[in-house]
C-alpha cells in the first residue's frame, strides 16, 4: 500500500546534539512538508518541497534544514540551534497543494 | 492576518447524539477548505476538501459544508470510534502553505 513512513517513532536528544528525522513516501507525489505540532497550537510548517533539489522554509524554519535528493525522501534534521525542540513532528506530502495532504505516523521528539 | 478558528475546543457526547464542530475563516482569497481526523499519537487522516460557498461533502456520520465564513462538521448518531480530534484547514491565492486550526477534541461515550 502507498503510503508515507516516518521513523523513529520516539526520539530522545541530548542537549548540543543534531537528529535527523527519517520521511519516505510511495506516493510519487512532488510536494512534500514538514510540520511540528504541538499542545494546544494548529500544525505550524517548518519546510516545503515542491520538486527535487528545491525546498522553502515555512514559518519556524529556524534551527531545522532539510534536503531533498530524492522524490521520495524529505529528511528533517533539528540542529542544536533549535531551543525548544521538544514536539510532535509530521511529514506529510500532496500531489500539489489543491489537494488534501497524505500524513506520515510523526516522530515523537523529545529533549533529554 | 490569516486565521482559522475552532470551535468548541473539546467536546463530549453521549453516543447516538448528533452535533456539530465548527471552523470560522478570515483569509484572503480560499483557495480550499480541508478537514482531518487526528487520533492520539497518529498524524492526521484526510476527511474532506471543500473548495466554494454551499458545498457539501458526506462520509459515513460525517457532513461538511462550507459558507463563505465558516465550515461546519456535522456528526450524525456519532460512535464512540468517532472520538478522535478533527482539524480544519485552509489554503489561500498564492501560498503552498496550510493555515491550520487547533483542533476539536471530540469524545464519544457509550
Amino acid at each position: 500500500d502507498g503510503g508515507i513512513t516516518q521513523s523513529p517513532k520516539y526520539l530522545f536528544r541530548k542537549e548540543g546534539q543534531n537528529v535527523t528525522l527519517s520521511c519516505e513516501q510511495n506516493l510519487n507525489h512532488d510536494a512534500m512538508y514538514w510540520y511540528r505540532q504541538d499542545p494546544g497550537q494548529g500544525l505550524r510548517l517548518i519546510y516545503y518541497s515542491q520538486i527535487v533539489n528545491d525546498f522553502q522554509k515555512g514559518d519556524i524554519a529556524e534551527g531545522y534544514s532539510v534536503s531533498r535528493e530524492k522524490k521520495e525522501s524529505f529528511p528533517l534534521t533539528v540542529t542544536s540551534a533549535q531551543k525548544n525542540p521538544t514536539a510532535f513532528y509530521l511529514c506529510a506530502s500532496s500531489i500539489d497543494r489543491r489537494d488534501g495532504y497524505t500524513f506520515g505516523s510523526g516522530t515523537r521528539l523529545t529533549v533529554v | 492576518e490569516d486565521q482559522v478558528t475552532q470551535s468548541p475546543e473539546a467536546l463530549r457526547l453521549q453516543e447516538g447524539e448528533s452535533s456539530s464542530l465548527n471552523c470560522s475563516y478570515t483569509v484572503s482569497g480560499l483557495r480550499g477548505l480541508f478537514w482531518y481526523r487526528q487520533d492520539p499519537g497518529k498524524g492526521p487522516e484526510f476527511l474532506f476538501t471543500l473548495y466554494s460557498a454551499g458545498e457539501e461533502k458526506e462520509k459515513e456520520r460525517l457532513k461538511a459544508t462550507l459558507t463563505k465564513k465558516e465550515s461546519f462538521l456535522h456528526i450524525t448518531a456519532p460512535k464512540p470510534e468517532d472520538s478522535a480530534t478533527y482539524l480544519c484547514a485552509v489554503t489561500t491565492s498564492g501560498t503552498y502553505k496550510y493555515i491550520f486550526g487547533t483542533g476539536t477534541r471530540l469524545k464519544v461515550l457509550a
